[in-house]
């Protein structure tokens, strides 16, 4: 049965520091789709990323990096230099398509940023 | 860029009642889905829907829930007569196929009163 874990439930820092949101899944499949959404407080859900099990190259888009490794089956998400606007609940999810077409998500962690 | 579409965007219902969510997916996606996401809460998948008929469902999704597609570009969520727990952020998305990006609605946030 699929699993994600966001061990951290809240996490709150001062602008322009950088910050890692951990996320910790469990798969039988060896395909597999790994994403995360942001949800700001107006409350909808937007998609940040999506990588596949078979790709483990590390992401860079802005400000925003993402390290995937299989051999923790993790995949966690940094933020460098933080800002106020990346306040927001953050999301992991995982989908096996060779099981069915459900996203499992974690439970999020709660990012807040300081001025 | 293509949206998915939900409608209303809040609805508060007295306890017992029906009620209807409505979704308008993106129009070349195959697979449709509805999640809850209670308040506080992470976001929890009720049913996927797949050429025409539900694919798969969560424990959630009981006899009180059904999912239709009733012309071709409507997917609606009905719950028969709603309880006080049922009060949720209630989100459509849709996918072009299992394991593509899923593109989120906005999300009706039902209020059972």
């Amino acid at each position: 049965a699929q699993k994600v874990t966001q061990a951290q439930t809240e996490i709150s820092v001062v602008e322009k520091e950088d910050v890692t949101l951990d996320c910790v899944y469990e798969t039988r499949d060896t395909t597999y789709y790994l994403f995360w959404y942001k949800q700001p407080p107006s409350g909808e859900l937007v998609f940040l990323i999506r990588r596949n099990s078979f790709d483990e190259q590390n992401e860079i888009s802005g400000r925003y990096s993402w390290n995937f490794q299989k051999s923790t089956s993790s995949f966690n998400f940094t933020i460098t230099a933080s800002q106020v606007v990346d306040s927001a609940v953050y999301f992991c999810a995982l989908s096996e398509p060779t099981s069915g077409s459900r996203l499992t998500f974690g439970e999020g962690t709660q990012l807040t940023v300081n001025p | 860029e293509p949206e998915v579409t939900q409608t209303p965007s809040h609805q508060v219902t007295q306890m017992g009642q029906e009620v209807i969510l409505r979704c308008v997916p993106i129009s070349n996606h195959l697979y449709f889905y509805w999640y809850r996401q209670i308040l506080g809460q992470k976001v929890e998948f009720l049913v996927s829907f797949y050429n025409n008929e539900i694919s798969e469902k969560s424990e959630i999704f009981d006899d009180q829930f059904s999912v239709e597609r009733p012309d071709g570009s409507n997917f609606t969520l009905k719950i028969r007569s709603t309880k006080l727990e049922d009060s949720a952020m209630y989100f459509c998305a849709s996918s072009a196929w299992t394991g593509s990006g899923y593109t989120f609605g906005s999300g009706t946030r039902l209020t059972v009163v």
